[in-house]
Formats: structure tokens, sequence, C-alpha cells
């Protein structure tokens, strides 16, 4: 199947500081990606679809100034958090249309996202 | 996306077939069953996925009643690896370009 690479797996930061994801489509182009927060014991949940080279669409109740997201190519989006709080730890995972058809989505591995 | 239900949580000895039902009753002619599951702080993997037959691949089988209402997911030996959250999904053609909605999932704990 197809590959999506997101990094880094893991990141401590400082309250008050920007954090960048990247999520990278290895063998594929992806026109489309998402990205999706986890909280502990939690389901995955849809924060926003990047378009590449247009803005992205983001869920209701997610704040779009907080974490900017940039889908400049084919092959790369990026989430940053920004001025990131405690309560922005979590699990953020990107995920990539590509491939056979239907309409298969391939995640990345994860980022652990902890605010200090 | 049509509304699917899942148990909880299961239970299965390693080297037994662990059976996961998905009840999907309002599923429409178009939509396909899509199955993924989540080991552990990794993403989701996908499994298999069918629209009205059987599948089966190297990582297990989907089982898929005639009226399309319900499905099973079939890991014929399951081992300590594939603990893990299955999620069962229904999708059509017609979202290609849209993102995957996951539900509660069933948590699938395999023991020795």
């Amino acid at each position: 199947g197809a590959v999506v690479s997101q990094h880094p797996s893991r990141v401590i930061c400082k309250s008050g500081t920007s954090v960048k994801i990247e999520c990278r489509s290895l063998d594929f182009q992806a026109t489309t990606m998402f990205w999706y927060r986890q909280f502990p014991k939690q389901s995955l949940m849809l924060m926003a679809t990047s378009n590449e080279g247009s803005k992205a669409t983001y869920e209701q109740g997610v704040e779009k100034d907080k974490f900017l997201i940039n889908h400049a190519s084919l092959t790369l989006s990026t989430l940053t958090v920004t001025s990131a709080h405690p309560e922005d730890s979590s699990f953020y995972i990107c995920s990539a249309r590509g491939g056979t058809t239907p309409a298969e989505a391939f995640f990345g591995q994860g980022t652990r996202l902890t605010v200090v | 996306d049509a509304k699917t239900t899942q148990p909880t949580s299961m239970d299965c000895a390693e080297g037994r077939a662990a059976n996961l039902p998905c009840n999907h009753s309002t599923i429409s002619g178009n939509e396909y069953v899509y199955w993924y599951r989540q080991i552990h702080s990794q993403g989701p993997q996908y499994i298999i996925h069918g629209l009205k037959n059987n599948e089966t691949n190297e990582m297990a089988s989907l089982i898929i009643t005639e009226d399309r209402k319900s499905s099973t997911l079939i890991l014929p030996h399951a081992t300590l690896r594939d603990t893990a959250v299955y999620y069962c999904i229904v999708r059509g053609l017609n979202q290609a370009g849209t993102a995957l909605i996951f539900g509660k999932g069933t948590t699938l704990s395999v023991s020795s």
C-alpha cells in the first residue's frame, strides 16, 4: 500500500512555543491530506482537510489561527501548532488518499505532542 | 456516511479466529464497507474493504451479509500483535475526496 510518513513521531515543547509537524506521501501524489487529533482513550477526531495549493478547511471548533496548515506540494502538508498550551497535548495523525480506488486512505504513524 | 455499530470490546485467544461484527443497517447501494485498525500509539492501518462480495487478503477476510446490513471481519489466526482497536467505516465512491470519520470501534484483546 501507499506510504505516508509523519515527522516527528514525538515532540515535547514549552508552553507558548510553536511546533511544526510534517506529513509526506512517499510514493504517490496526494492532492488532499487530512489532519486528525486523538486524545487518550478516544477516537480520531478530524481537524481539517488540506488541499494542495489552497486554504485548508477546518472542522467546527478547530481554531484555524492556532492550527496552521500548509499544503504547498502534492507530497507535503504541514501542521503548525502555534503558541502551544498543555491542553494541546495530544496525538496528531495525518492521512492522505492515494493508490488504488475506491477511496482508501493511508495514515502516518502519528505525532505525540506534549506541551509542558 | 452510513452509521455503524460495533461492540465496545472483544477478547480472543492467541491462535484462534477473531470474528469482529459490524452493523450498518442504513448502508446504501453504492457504499463500501472499510475496516481499519489502530495499534496503540500508531496511525490507523488499512485492513480490507468490500461492496457486496466476500473479500480476503493476507491480513483478513470480510464477510458481508446478503442484505449488506452487517459484516464480519475475520482474523483467522489471531496473534498478540493483533491487539488493537478495529474500526468499521461505511462510505461511498462519491466521498473519495473526503476524510474518513471514525467511530469508537472495537477494542480487540488477544491473549496467550
